[in-house]
């Protein structure tokens, strides 16, 4: 059973705050890692997709890394803004459909 | 409309009772994919569709569950004798194809409540 592992599991910042969170996967037979952004009352929205070993990706004050051999993926947010209230989830596919992890939860506070 | 679209948003039903989920895909999207979020969970793959056909269909939880698609756009879940424990949000995605560096898109889900 393929388990994708994220932490914390819930975080607290001030507005202003930079923060950053995890996601580990299993390194074996790496095909991709998936960064969604889900939002209470809305549908999970794409952040990145990653494929390769040291891949860097930015969207705004959202950036993340991934390392494959490892098994794991940083996605750090700075300054934070209430906007950016919402439940990350990470996804990691081998040759099969995506596994999600249980997410981290985000608050921010103005 | 732009974005994919499930039906009803929410629906409440009585244990036994069988249930229809609709989802309408992004327009030229040719996978589909269904999962289920219950209380406290993470999201829980349930079956995909490349085109018509189900390639996948091994995270349905039993056999009471059943999906299909057709014209290669609008997929149902049909979940029969409905269970206390089937109660959850079901979401809905579209990818172009596929393939699992693509990013899916996702529906607003459907909350299924069973009394």
């Amino acid at each position: 059973i393929l388990n994708v592992e994220q932490s914390p599991q819930s975080l607290h910042v001030q507005e202003g705050d930079s923060t950053n969170f995890t996601c580990s996967f299993p390194s074996s037979n790496f095909y991709a890692l998936h960064w969604y952004r889900w939002e209470t009352a809305k549908s999970p929205e794409a952040l990145f997709v990653m494929t390769l070993n040291g891949d860097e990706k930015k969207k705004g004050r959202i950036s993340a890394t991934l390392n494959t051999k490892e098994g794991y993926s940083y996605l750090y947010i700075k300054g934070s803004q209430p906007e950016d209230s919402a439940t990350y989830l990470c996804a990691f596919s081998r040759d099969t459909p995506l596994v999600f992890g249980k997410g981290t939860r985000l608050s921010v506070i103005a | 409309g732009a974005g994919v679209s499930q039906s009803p948003s929410n629906k409440v039903t009585e244990k036994g009772k069988d249930v229809e989920l609709r989802c309408d895909p992004i327009s030229g999207h040719t996978a589909l994919y269904w999962y289920r979020q219950s209380l406290g969970q993470g999201l829980e793959f349930l079956i995909y569709f490349q085109g018509n056909s189900a390639p996948d269909k091994s995270g349905l939880p039993s056999d009471r569950f059943s999906a299909e698609r057709t014209g290669g756009s609008v997929s149902t879940l049909t979940i029969q004798r409905t269970q206390q424990e089937d109660s959850a949000v079901y979401l809905c995605a579209s990818s172009l194809q596929a393939f699992k560096d693509q990013p899916q898109h996702f529906g607003d889900g459907t909350r299924l409540s069973i009394l």
